[in-house]
């Protein structure tokens, strides 16, 4: 039991370049979620998967697009990246526990964009 | 808006000189809160969740207890291994999302 994996642990790119996080959880959860960190600005919601076939913006949105490919997998695409967007990327899952959420993070990919 | 703000930023102990981590919110409808252990260079661990004012919680030299303002984290004699960053996290509305403080890092030294 893997739990959440992501793909690449790390990326550099040129400003202007694209790439695909890619994210696969194998704990059966409907929710899917990508987050970037920053110094001194905590974990930021970026989009969501309530469950498959949906998508949601969060907090942080602008410039990424994903896509729920399945129920296992959730992937995040930088279209033309930015410096703004050098930041460390976590994909969660979570199961409704009690009456709450519980999410369980990813290992993360460090991205870095020149 | 829902905020979510640590305190301290940082915090260094000897070992075995127990201390409390403080999260205080601001939220309308408190579905649960969350604490978290992150490691530097990986993802955070789930720790607990709390849902009502009362509420506590333990696991080895951590219990996390919860008003209907704040949660604390109370480490009892830690060690070394206990160093790491704790974040917490609060969900509201449909459950389904979170919010962040950013985050107490502890240190405990020999």
């Amino acid at each position: 039991n893997a739990g959440v994996t992501q793909t690449p642990k790390f990326q550099v790119l040129k400003t202007g370049q694209s790439m695909t996080l890619q994210c696969a959880q194998d704990m059966n959860h409907n929710s899917m979620y990508w987050y970037r960190q920053d110094p001194g600005m905590g974990l930021r919601l970026i989009y969501y998967s309530a469950s498959e076939g949906t998508t949601d913006k969060g907090e942080v949105p602008n410039g990424y697009n994903v896509s729920r490919l399945n129920k296992r997998e959730f992937s995040l695409r930088l279209e033309s990246a930015a410096p703004s967007q050098t930041s460390v990327y976590f994909c969660a899952s979570s199961t409704l526990t009690g009456r709450a959420y519980e999410q369980y993070f990813g290992p993360g990919t460090r991205l870095t964009v020149t | 808006e829902d905020q979510v703000t640590q305190s301290p930023e940082a915090l260094r102990l000897q070992e075995g000189e127990s201390s409390s981590l403080n999260c205080s919110y601001t939220v309308s409808g408190l579905r649960g809160l969350f604490w978290y252990r992150q490691d530097p260079g990986k993802g955070p661990e789930f720790l607990f969740t709390l849902y009502s004012a009362g509420e506590e919680k333990e696991k080895e030299r951590l219990k996390a207890t919860l008003t209907k303002k704040e949660s604390f984290l109370h480490i009892t004699a830690p060690k070394p291994e206990d160093s790491a960053t704790y974040l917490c996290a609060v969900s509201t509305g449909g459950g389904n999302k979170l919010t962040f403080g950013t985050g107490t890092q502890l240190k405990v030294e020999l």
